[in-house]
């Protein structure tokens, strides 16, 4: 099946500091998202694209749909001790009636102060 | 805010025991889905739904099984729970429409002993 391989796949940063993270594909998708997962929590949403290379942002969070549709990157700045968490990208391409994301490997985020 | 719940949060059962993880949502939304996830680990769809009485196997093979007799419900049960079911669970539901963005629940986070 597709895969979607995310990196880093784990880092430490400074509080205050940018973070950027990427996800890449065999395939190409129609759809990126990009979640955020705290311990014993559920994904939540944090941005959605939907064209080849929209620029999306959400306060301190920005995410690009990649022009070739096989990539999305998200960018964090300024980071701050909530930002601790494992964030994953998710890709869905319309097949019909077929509405299965396909989940990156995930990007574990610890913030030291 | 998405409205899906799971019960319960967390479970510790013996081996052999018969078990149902609860799902309910209640934004209307026709698709629902199972994830299987590791601590820190990536998700595997296990099980989803398009409506009521349509069930599909996911990617990952799974000795659970489900129903979608109400469209706000979709349970998930394991008939002989082993110790290698211990994992964490996640629900998900999304509405018609091309842009598939999943809400997730909480999670139900069960051990096998």
């Amino acid at each position: 099946g597709q895969q979607l391989n995310q990196s880093p796949q784990s880092m430490f940063i400074q509080e205050g500091e940018d973070v950027s993270m990427n996800c890449t594909s065999s395939s190409i998708f129609n759809t990126w998202l990009w979640y955020k997962q705290d311990p014993g929590e559920g994904p939540v949403l944090l941005i959605a694209l939907y064209k080849a290379g929209e620029l999306t942002s959400n306060g301190r969070l920005t995410a690009q749909f990649g022009i070739t549709r096989k990539d999305s990157f998200l960018n964090i700045s300024a980071s701050i001790p909530s930002d601790v968490g494992i964030y994953f990208c998710a890709g869905h391409l319309n097949t019909g009636t077929a509405s299965k994301l396909t989940f990156g490997t995930g990007t574990r985020l610890q913030v030291t102060l | 805010e998405a409205d899906i719940y799971q019960t319960p949060r967390y479970l510790v059962i013996g081996t052999g025991k018969k078990i149902t993880l609860e799902c309910s949502q209640t934004m209307g939304h026709d698709k629902m889905y199972w994830y299987q996830q590791d601590p820190g680990m990536e998700l595997h769809l296990i099980h989803y739904s398009y409506g009521v009485n349509s069930t599909e196997k996911g990617d990952l093979s799974s000795e659970s099984t489900v129903s979608r007799i109400r469209t706000e419900h979709f349970p998930l049960t394991l008939e002989s729970a082993r110790p290698s079911h211990t994992s964490q669970y996640l629900c998900a539901s999304s509405e018609a429409g091309a842009k598939n963005i999943q809400y997730f629940g909480a999670g139900t986070r069960l051990s096998v002993l």
